[in-house]
Formats: structure tokens, sequence, C-alpha cells
């Protein structure tokens, strides 16, 4: 089973609807990071959080919200859904515990498609 | 704050060739951290080598090693006896060792084709 687990994995679905992105670890880490990629820019941090109570936002959180309900789960929400957020997401997990090369670990991403 | 900057969107290299994937960054830090993430089609996000900034010495894992001038502020990628598998979008990336956080700032990426 994979370690980070991001659902759904792929999404279509049209202008102004509410969407959430989920993502579960089971990799016992504190931090968990939302990322969204963009053909020639490259994965760019939207929300982070370094446990439950503690969530900062990124470069490009306009437009997204998060939630931490537990220290697994980490979710993503886009409350009205435009097409330019069309992109593939990302969630990724590290342990504040470890050393500091220690890498981020990604799921798999959603692939979102906005109509 | 910090800036990556991949500047090959797009590079080839001929099976069991070397290939050079370049990568610079911007900081006023001393202590921070660079990674080389690999994405196949697949789109999984795998880590391919990382340096830790305080040492002089290139790291290397298998066929990748990396060129690191660090008053030039360059990390490169070099992948030696390139393998069909080594076709890829490739990220540089950088962490800070000094801020709070562990968040990561990516280049742009550089697709990387194998030609057989």
């Amino acid at each position: 089973d994979a370690d980070v687990t991001q659902t759904p994995r792929n999404r279509i679905t049209k202008t102004g609807k509410r969407i959430m992105l989920e993502c579960s670890q089971t990799k016992g880490h504190d931090r968990m990071y939302w990322y969204r990629q963009d053909p020639g820019l490259g994965l760019q941090l939207i929300y982070y959080s370094f446990d439950v109570k503690d969530i900062n936002k990124g470069e490009i959180s306009d437009g997204y919200s998060v939630s931490r309900q537990a220290q697994a789960k980490f979710s993503l929400s886009l409350e009205s859904a435009i097409p330019n957020q069309t992109a593939l997401y990302f969630c990724a997990t590290s342990d504040s515990g470890q050393v500091k090369w220690q890498p981020q670990h990604f799921g798999d991403g959603t692939r979102l498609s906005i109509l | 704050a910090q800036t990556v900057t991949q500047s090959q969107p797009e590079m080839s290299v001929q099976e069991a060739e070397t290939v050079t994937l370049s990568c610079t960054y911007d900081t006023s830090e001393s202590d921070y951290y660079l990674f080389w993430y690999k994405q196949p089609p697949s789109r999984q996000m795998i880590l391919v080598i990382r340096q830790e900034a305080y040492k002089q010495q290139n790291a290397t894992e298998n066929r990748f090693s990396v060129n690191f001038q660090k008053a030039a502020k360059s990390f490169s990628l070099k992948i030696s006896d390139s393998q069909l598998g080594d076709a890829a979008m490739y990220f540089c990336a950088y962490r800070s060792g000094e801020t709070s956080g562990s968040r990561l700032t990516f280049g742009e990426g550089t697709q990387l084709t194998v030609n057989p």
C-alpha cells in the first residue's frame, strides 16, 4: 500500500463546483503539504501544515482552503472551481523529527480538470 | 525568497550516453539542501539524489551524480550510461535549513528524452 494516498486520482468537474481533494498518510509524519504542478512552472506550494493546529499559506493559496482533520489526513478544497485551477495536485509529507536532508514523500497526484 | 531555475525545458540523450541537466538557485542562506526529483509518465515524484550545502563532496547515487558549485549557486545532475527508463521530467528543488519548515522550492523542470 502507498504511504501517501491521494483521492481521487483524476477528476473532471465544472466551473463553480466545490471540490475536495484528500490526502492520507501512514508514514506517521507530522508535516503535510499541498503542491500544484503546471506545465513550465514546476511545483508550487499551496498550503502546508506542521501539525493539526498549525496551517500556513504557501505561494499560491488564493482560491484554496485546507483542513487538517488528523495528523494523517490533510484535505484541499476549491470552494468555487475555475478553469485556471486545472492542474496536477500533489500531497507530500515530511517528519520534523528527522534530519534536515530527509526528503519529502509524495503521493501519486490528483489530476484535476475544470471545464 | 529563494528561487530555482532550470534553463533547459527539454533535453535528449542517446541510450548509454551521458547527459547533464542544469539547475541554478538564488539564496542568501548558508544552510540549505538541494534535491533532484524524477517524474516519469506515471507522475510519481521519485527522489534521485540530494546534496547538503555544507558538504563539499558531490553526491553520487549509482549512475547519477551532481556537480555542486556553491559559490556559483549551481547544482547540475549528470546521468551516466543513460537508460530508456531514465526518460522523465526532472525537477531541481531547494530546501532551507534555516527558516522554519521544510518546504521545497522547485525549478520549472527539464523533460529528458532517451533515444534508443
